[in-house]
């Protein structure tokens, strides 16, 4: 079975600031990794994704991700942070075998970027 | 949100009526999805259908029911048999290669059980 773990419930950030939100993943085979973003009482939007290739992954809004293998991580990262990305993160990811054509969420990091 | 439309936004609810919740995209999008976000549990599956006339048990399919008559409405039914249905539902599709394509969400229902 594959999982996902966000290991942080909060992430508080100065404006400014460099952000980093942590995804650990578990999944047989090479993953498919996605990161997402919610506004309140809102759908998800789509930041980003990491397919193959390189492992600096750049997506909306200044935000980038990084895959690491060994790790089994794809943490999202902005080098300066603005209180408009306050907002719920949600990492996800499928595997190429026994995951079907399904997505497996984390349980969300609430990032707060104050002033 | 865009291409993806769920109504209503809030619906309200009483034990054991069953309610249906709707979702449209006109995305052209072959695969359609539902998901329950409930506080701190992230989004969990409950029916997906990756063709029209067909559609698969997500994780949480107890209690709920779908259907896919038509390539651009998913349609999910929530029923009395569904224990604790107040929660914040979204929908979702994705296009061919559903392997490496994202998923674009609709707006999202919220439904609270009187």
């Amino acid at each position: 079975a594959q999982s996902v773990a966000q290991p942080e419930d909060q992430v508080n950030v100065a404006e400014g600031n460099p952000l980093t939100v942590k995804c650990t993943y578990s999944v047989s085979g090479n993953p498919y990794l996605f990161w997402y973003v919610q506004y309140p009482n809102r759908g998800l939007q789509f930041l980003l994704k990491y397919i193959t290739g390189d492992n600096l992954v750049k997506g909306s809004y200044g935000f980038e991700a990084e895959f690491n293998k060994s790790q089994t991580s794809f943490h999202l990262k902005k080098p300066s942070a603005l209180v408009s990305d306050s907002a719920l993160y949600f990492c996800a990811v499928r595997g190429l075998t026994g995951g079907g054509n399904k997505l497996t969420f984390g349980t969300g990091t609430q990032l707060k970027v104050e002033l | 949100d865009g291409g993806i439309t769920q109504s209503p936004k809030y619906l309200f609810r009483k034990e054991g009526q069953n309610v249906t919740l709707s979702c449209e995209q006109n995305l052209n999008h072959d695969a359609m999805y539902w998901y329950r976000q409930d506080p701190g549990q992230g989004l969990r599956l409950i029916y997906y259908s990756q063709i029209v006339n067909d559609f698969q048990k997500g994780d949480i399919a107890e209690g709920y029911s779908v259907s896919r008559e038509k390539k651009e409405s998913f349609p999910l039914t929530v029923t009395s048999a569904q224990k604790n249905p107040t929660a914040f539902y979204l929908c979702a599709s994705s296009g061919s290669g559903w392997e490496y394509n994202e998923q674009f969400f609709g707006p999202g229902t919220r439904l609270t059980v009187l």
